[in-house]
């Protein structure tokens, strides 16, 4: 099955700076990779998401990449703010063939931003 | 609009009882998914309905029992409780098939002792 790993663990940036979390998959037919954020006893909630016709997506401060080539993909968080400070997982799901429609996750980075 | 809702949001259960936890949506969903959230871990799979009358095993479905009766609901049934099954709970539905915009509830945090 999908298997995705997330990195780094831990992430802390002076208010400001740009943030960039990477994430890598195993099966090459996936096709979908949103990104959740998960503030502290609160639910995930999707930020940002790409598909795999695309290269790059942006919404205001935060941009999500995908290298298909390499199964690679990165959420970067440009002039961050407290509130950004959270837990992000990544995740990456395919629609069709076995294990498609579910979603498997990344383990997780916890993005402290210091003002 | 309540979008997802979960309950109960606490749970203590001793070893070998059973539960059930809640989840109904008020979107008209077909999809909707149980997941476990581990300390320090990304949320794993446990069950998935792609509609009324249809449910499927993720990744970790042991010890878990499903149904689907209705569009709007779809309970998870926890039989003998173990402290493996110690976790945050989240319920989540979507209006498509690769997840899109899909929508969490609040979890439900349970401690199994």
């Amino acid at each position: 099955g999908e298997n995705v790993e997330q990195h780094p663990s831990t992430l802390s940036v002076q208010e400001g700076d740009s943030a960039v979390i990477k994430c890598t998959y195993s099966d090459s037919a996936s096709n979908y990779f949103p990104w959740y954020k998960q503030e502290l006893g609160k639910r995930p909630q999707l930020i940002i998401d790409i598909r795999s016709n695309v290269g790059e997506k942006k919404d205001q401060r935060i941009a999500v990449t995908l290298n298909k080539t390499a199964k690679h993909f990165s959420l970067h968080i440009t002039e961050t703010q407290p509130e950004d400070s959270a837990v992000y997982f990544c995740a990456a799901s395919k629609d069709s063939g076995a294990g498609s429609y579910q979603l498997t996750f990344g383990k997780g980075t916890k993005l402290s931003v210091i003002p | 609009n309540a979008g997802v809702t979960q309950t109960p949001k606490f749970r203590i259960l001793k070893i070998g009882q059973s539960m059930t936890l809640q989840c109904t949506q008020d979107m008209n969903h077909n999809y909707m998914y149980w997941y476990r959230q581990d300390p320090g871990m990304g949320l794993k799979l446990i069950y998935y309905s792609v509609g009324a009358g249809i449910t499927d095993k993720g990744e970790v479905p042991n010890g878990y029992n499903v149904s689907r009766s209705t569009t709007e609901d779809f309970p998870l049934r926890l039989e003998l409780a173990a402290p493996s099954q110690t976790s945050v709970y989240f319920c989540a539905s979507s209006s498509g098939p690769v997840m899109g915009w899909a929508f969490f509830g609040q979890g439900t945090r349970l401690t199994v002792v």
